[in-house]
């Protein structure tokens, strides 16, 4: 079972910002390991979009931007297209279970 | 430019094996750590196994452990993925995908390849 915790979906209207948390423990997020995002687009593999709580991958639009705080983190997709809709999920490291977890996956839809 | 590519999916029954590939290009395969993810259909991403760049160092998700073996040949820059004793439970899609670094530090995946799919049923 996934350790970190996303919204199931979230929605917005071309050209709105939206926002995806993650919400992790003391022995992930909370233990000062990085958090790194992806974004699955249907029928296709995991690409990563946010490295490192906050750095974008060379071709990533700046549209995407990621921060980190506590034991949580968010994504965050300004100026939203279509283009965008999409699976997000959120990874991270942990270090009871000695090894990495991913977030349970925030559907993104545009309206 | 980086290409994985995995191999090895297929239908299988309960309690019998399967040994997945990875082949990759594009950069020096003996310098990174790799991992394994799964995907089970329409569910999230699931961690699997991660190896360093040696392969000295192995570690595996508490549900594949001790049924699941990752090893690779830096030789042929290739990828494994021996799966024993499978259960209905580990049908997936099946990515390998490439750390920034060794494999020492934990990081990132990226990039991954396009997946193999293993069903497991009777």
């Amino acid at each position: 079972q996934s350790v970190l915790t996303q919204p199931p979906s979230v929605s917005g209207a071309p050209g709105q910002r939206v926002t995806i948390s993650c919400t992790g423990s003391s022995s992930n997020i909370g233990a000062a390991y990085d958090v790194h995002w992806y974004q699955q687009l249907p029928g296709t593999a995991p690409k990563l979009l946010i490295s490192d709580n906050s750095n974008r991958p060379s071709g990533v639009p700046d549209r995407f931007s990621g921060s980190k705080s506590g034991t949580s983190a968010s994504l965050a997709i300004t100026g939203l297209q279509a283009e965008d809709e999409a699976d997000y999920y959120c990874q991270s490291y942990d270090s009871s279970l000695s090894g990495y977890v991913f977030g349970t996956g925030t559907k993104v839809t545009v309206l | 430019q980086v290409q994985l590519v995995e191999s090895g999916g297929g239908v299988v029954q309960p309690g019998r094996s399967l040994r997945l590939s990875c082949a990759a290009s594009g950069f020096t395969f003996s310098n990174y750590g790799m991992h394994w993810v799964r995907q089970a259909p329409g569910k999230g991403l699931e961690w699997v196994a991660t190896i360093w760049y040696d392969g000295s160092y192995k570690y595996y998700a508490d549900s594949v452990k001790g049924r699941f073996t990752i090893s690779r040949d830096n030789s042929k820059n290739t990828l494994y993925l021996q799966m024993n004793s499978l259960r209905v439970e580990d049908t997936a899609g099946y990515y390998c995908a490439k750390d920034p670094s060794g494999g020492g530090s934990p990081g990132w995946f990226d990039p991954w390849g396009q997946g193999t799919l293993v069903t497991v049923s009777s």
